[in-house]
């Protein structure tokens, strides 16, 4: 099975820089999603990570270390609109069907 | 920008009913899925379809659910017999393919069982 952890709230201020740390345990591994979520919506594709290392797409960075089962999502230059849940998901290398199992997200809110 | 289009957006029903739920997935996309979400939950995992059969479920998806392909462009679930636990945000999402490849999610459809 899998077993995803994360943070459940964290506040930061416009400007700031916030991370947002996902641990996992699983029995196998085939790629790490990170997904933003406004209340109500669907998630929205952030990044992607399958080798060690950072990712870098403008304000938003993901970070891999598969040896400790841990990711971070970087969020820079934090703007309002940013409030907003950020879902962890793992995809399972054994599911014939590229199952992602999810975290329950990290709701983040941004202060003036 | 291409994306997954779900109706009906909201959907209240009564327990017992029978409810479907539609997806235009992303037009050249092969995967297919659908997710759902309780109020204040995590999402979860239900179905993913390829080439015109469901490769993978899991265990909420037992018999009450099922999922269709009927023409070329749209991709149905259907609930036979609405519970009130099956009260959720049901998302469909769409792959190009499998491995590293992106999965898009829909704008989601909230289903109220009363």
């Amino acid at each position: 099975g899998q077993n995803i952890d994360q943070p459940t709230e964290m506040t930061a201020t416009e400007g700031a820089i916030v991370q947002i740390n996902c641990t996992y345990q699983t029995s196998g591994f085939n790629g790490l999603f990170w997904y933003q979520q406004h209340a109500g919506e669907a998630p929205t594709f952030l990044s992607y990570n399958v080798l060690d290392g950072l990712e870098e797409k403008g304000r938003f960075s993901s970070f891999l270390s598969r040896s400790k089962g841990y990711s971070y999502l970087l969020l820079k230059e934090l703007q309002m609109k940013d409030s907003a849940s950020y879902l962890c998901a793992v995809r399972d290398p054994k599911a014939a069907g590229n199952k992602l199992t999810f975290g329950g997200g990290t709701r983040v809110l941004v202060k003036p | 920008e291409p994306e997954v289009t779900q109706t009906p957006s909201h959907q209240v029903t009564q327990m017992g009913q029978e409810v479907i739920l539609r997806c235009v997935p992303i037009s050249n996309h092969l995967y297919f899925y659908w997710y759902r979400q309780i109020l204040g939950q995590k999402v979860e995992f239900l179905v993913s379809f390829y080439n015109n059969e469901i490769s993978e479920k899991s265990e909420i998806f037992d018999d009450q659910f099922s999922v269709e392909r009927p023409d070329g462009s749209n991709f149905t679930l259907k609930i036979r017999s609405t519970k009130l636990e099956d009260s959720a945000m049901y998302f469909c999402a769409s792959s190009l393919g499998a491995g590293r490849n992106t999965i898009y999610f829909g704008e989601g459809s909230w289903l109220t069982v009363v």
